[in-house]
Order: C-alpha cells, then sequence, then structure tokens
C-alpha cells in the first residue's frame, strides 16, 4: 500500500533562512506527489504537485520541490522564509482510485 | 477559484447524539471527500464519493455514514457520536483527471467536540 512519511514533526528556523522539508514515500509506479500548507484555523492549500517530466516543481509563494525517485522522495524547500510561512506542511501522494494518502505533518515554526 | 464550504467552523455535541457536517462545493466537480484530521496523525480518509449517491468506504469509516443526494453537497454523519471522534473535519473535492492527477480542494474544516 501507498504511504508516506514525513520524518520531522515540528521544526524552527529563523526568519530569512533557507528551509528543506522532507517527505518520503512508497508507491511501486511513479507517483503523483503534492505539497499542502495548512494556516491556523484554515483548510489546506495546494502548495505544487508533481506528475511527471522536470523534477524540479515550482509552487506558490516561492516553494519548490524536488521529485528524486531514487531516494523515493519529494522534499520541499525555499531560500528565505518569511513569518508567514509558519503552518503546517503536508505531503501527499495519490493513493490510486482517486484517493490522496497524507504523511503526518510537519509543523513550521519561525524564530523572528 | 473552487470554493468548498462546510457549514459549520466549530461544534459542539453529546455522546449518543446524531450528528450532521455539511460540505458544498461550487465548481460542479464529481469526487469529494469526507477526512478527519488528528494531530500526529496527519489527514486520514473516512468516506469519499465519486457521484451523486455513489461512495466508497475510506481507511477509517467505522461510526460514520456519508449522504450525497445532490452533486454539490456531501453530508458525512455520525451516527451515534462518541468522545473519540472528538477531531477537526475536513471535506475535499476534485475534478476527474488521468489517474489523480488533479489536486483536492479543501474546505476550512469543521471542529467537532463531542462531550
Amino acid at each position: 500500500a501507498q504511504s508516506v512519511t514525513q520524518p520531522d514533526i515540528h521544526i524552527t528556523v529563523s526568519e530569512g533562512a533557507s528551509l528543506e522539508l522532507r517527505c518520503n514515500y512508497s508507491y511501486g509506479a511513479t507517483p503523483y506527489l503534492f505539497w499542502y500548507v495548512q494556516s491556523p484555523g484554515q483548510g489546506l492549500q495546494l502548495l505544487l504537485k508533481y506528475f511527471s517530466g522536470d523534477t524540479l516543481v515550482q509552487g506558490i509563494k516561492g516553494f519548490e520541490a524536488e521529485f528524486k525517485r531514487s531516494q523515493s522522495s519529494f522534499n520541499l524547500r525555499k531560500p528565505s522564509v518569511h513569518w508567514s510561512d509558519a503552518a503546517e506542511y503536508f505531503c501527499a501522494v495519490d493513493g490510486g482510485a482517486q484517493k490522496l494518502v497524507f504523511g503526518q505533518g510537519t509543523r513550521l515554526t519561525i524564530n523572528p | 477559484d473552487v470554493k468548498v464550504t462546510q457549514s459549520s467552523r466549530y461544534l459542539v455535541k453529546r455522546t449518543g447524539e446524531k450528528v450532521f457536517l455539511e460540505c458544498v462545493q461550487d465548481m460542479d466537480h464529481e469526487n469529494m471527500f469526507w477526512y478527519r484530521q488528528d494531530p500526529g496523525l496527519g489527514l486520514r480518509l473516512i468516506y469519499f464519493s465519486y457521484d451523486v449517491k455513489m461512495k466508497e468506504k475510506g481507511d477509517i469509516p467505522e461510526g460514520y455514514s456519508v449522504s450525497r443526494e445532490k452533486k454539490e453537497r456531501f453530508s458525512l454523519i455520525l451516527e451515534s457520536a462518541s468522545t473519540n471522534q472528538t477531531s477537526m473535519y475536513l471535506c475535499a473535492s476534485r475534478e476527474p483527471g488521468e489517474g489523480s492527477n488533479q489536486p483536492q480542494h479543501f474546505g476550512d474544516g469543521t471542529r467537532l467536540s463531542i462531550l
């Protein structure tokens, strides 16, 4: 069965620092992969998605993610974080039958 | 922009009550989903629907049922609420595409407390 692991439950970075959130997936074929962000008290908003082609995908709010098949990873990056990036981030993989399988989430805290 | 609206942001109910959570989307999407979100567990799929009057069990359907009488509306029903159903509930919709390459669009969630 498909699964997603986000190894970091909570990450703290300073404003202006670079960010990388890790995501590892388990899937037999070429996966469809997504990153979502959830601000406090809100639903999930799509940051970016990977289906095929270029392994580096660009998203909204200055985020990007790189698909690495050899490592079964789809890590999210941002060169310089802003205080407004504080949120919870979810990685998800197509679970087949039009379902998504989500990771446990990574909570991001930004130090001023 | 896709709009997914959940009828309540906060809800408090008592053990044993029948609880209805409503979700409406405005983009004529065929696929709709109900998740619950708990700390450390991420989002877990309860039920989903491919079309009107169609429903499929997700990963944790026990204690829940759903109703899809109209395309735009997908209701989650707690038949007899219990305290372990206290959680955040999220509704989502998506248009069908090749495989699952269309993203899901989420509502703002309903935080349900069962006393």
